[in-house]
């Protein structure tokens, strides 16, 4: 099946500092989606790209949209320790259903 | 609450036995999906349904996976004769059909002993 690599596949940083995080595919999508899961809960939407080149922030969470379309980037500025958590990549392909494929996560750990 | 709900959130079972997990998702949400987690592992698409049409049930890993949506609402995955490799977290989600943000809800952990 499509696959989306995301990557590192984790990460320890101090607090304070910034984090990037991508995912890159062979294929073309329609829409990226960056979930964040903290332990025994499901994943929760941080940030929807629907256009390649789109560049959407949320508070201390920066994402864009590739413009090649097939890949996406998620920065958090200024990390805290509430940022500990999984983050996934989640996209759906061009001519796809509504389906979304998703990442395999990236474990964020914040040392304060 | 306005969000997806499941229940149990915790299921244990005997190898063998049947289970049921079941999603409540956002009132007007015509889209349902299910997915499995494993242990520290992303999600596995299991099944959608939208409005409808048939369900698109290419991710069940056999035929003793099967899933229900009752009146375009409340859905039920069920699991027959689990086995151990079945034990994982079951999340639902829902969303507005072909707008794509997918609100999952607390998941389902089931444990095949």
């Amino acid at each position: 099946g499509q696959q989306l690599n995301q990557s590192p596949q984790s990460m320890f940083i101090q607090e304070g500092e910034d984090v990037s995080m991508n995912c890159t595919s062979s294929s073309i999508f329609n829409t990226w989606l960056w979930y964040k899961q903290d332990p025994g809960e499901g994943p929760v939407l941080l940030i929807a790209l629907y256009k390649a080149g789109e560049l959407t922030s949320n508070g201390r969470l920066t994402a864009q949209f590739g413009i090649t379309r097939k890949d996406s980037f998620l920065n958090i500025s200024a990390s805290i320790p509430s940022d500990v958590g999984i983050y996934f990549c989640a996209g759906q392909l061009k001519g796809g259903s509504e389906k979304l494929v998703f990442g395999k996560g990236m474990k964020l750990t914040v040392n304060p | 609450g306005a969000g997806v709900s499941q229940s149990p959130s915790n299921k244990v079972t005997e190898k063998g036995k049947d289970v049921e997990l079941r999603c409540d998702p956002i009132s007007g949400h015509t889209a349902l999906y299910w997915y499995r987690q494993s242990l520290g592992q992303g999600l596995e698409f299991l099944i959608y349904f939208q409005g409808n049409s048939a369900p698109d049930k290419s991710g069940l890993p056999s035929d003793r996976f099967s899933a229900e949506r009752t009146g375009g609402s409340v859905s039920t995955l069920t699991i027959q004769r689990t086995q151990q490799e079945d034990s994982a977290v079951y999340l639902c989600a829902s969303s507005l059909g072909q707008i794509n943000e997918q609100f999952f809800g607390p998941g389902t952990r089931l444990t095949v002993l």
